[in-house]
């Protein structure tokens, strides 16, 4: 079966420029989750879906992230006005509903690379 | 506030030999996640730890939890060049709507002949 899906895979983009990445999670999974991973860093948490709904998007890291999802599927992260510090790779995952499949990992996409220049 | 805390974050070992990575976490937790990452790619789940005591092995990996430490170990045993790739922990403290796992900085292994 299709895994989580993310597109584009590479995009570079210039200063002040808005952009938007695609997650396709998972048939079937319910709660959907962006990261971001810097060169040579770990994951750092952005925002959770749970269905629709958002709640913790404590991690988005300033008011020129946003991200919705509908239909309880598909998602977008936007960043508005790019900056060079937001170069990074942007990873989505999706699991089954924490409540319903306690043991449930969360599954990877490949990522999005954003380069600002 | 959940944090996570891995070491070593670098681990050159040789092939054949055995070595542990830990990973504390800050508070309690009901869920505690392994993963890997090979260079350019995105993460693998490894191993999911539920509850205290709990041991999961997979070829030459072998993860642990103690809740009561908040700490869990990645054994690996007899390391091949083929483990070579970071990886991360994550734990969770789920409670009603908060969902999210939060990282380790992640362990760089790099198993020489």
């Amino acid at each position: 079966g299709a895994g989580v899906s993310q597109s584009p895979s590479n995009k570079v983009t210039e200063k002040g420029k808005d952009v938007e990445l695609r997650c396709d999670p998972i048939s079937g999974h319910t709660a959907l989750y962006w990261y971001r991973q810097s060169l040579g860093q770990g994951l750092e948490f952005l925002i959770y879906f749970q269905g629709n709904s958002a709640p913790d998007k404590s991690g988005l890291p300033s008011d020129r992230f946003s991200a919705e999802r509908t239909g309880g599927s598909v998602s977008t992260l936007t960043i508005q006005r790019t900056q060079q510090e937001d170069s990074a790779v942007y990873l989505c995952a999706s699991s089954f509903p924490t409540e319903s499949s306690y043991n449930s990992p969360l599954h990877f996409g490949n990522g999005t690379r954003l380069t600002v220049t | 506030e959940l944090k996570v805390e891995q070491n070593p974050l670098f681990l050159s070992m040789q092939e054949g030999k055995n070595y542990t990575i830990y990973c504390n976490y800050s508070t309690t937790s009901d869920r505690l996640y392994w993963y890997r990452q090979d260079p350019g790619k995105s993460l693998e789940s490894l191993f999911v730890l539920l509850s205290n005591g709990a041991v999961k092995q997979e070829g030459r990996l072998m993860a642990s939890l103690d809740t009561k430490a908040r700490l869990s170990t990645l054994h690996i045993t007899a390391a091949v060049h083929d483990l070579s790739a970071t990886y991360f922990c994550a734990a969770s403290n789920y409670g009603g709507s908060q969902g999210n796992l939060i990282f380790g900085k992640g362990t760089k292994l790099s198993v020489k002949p």
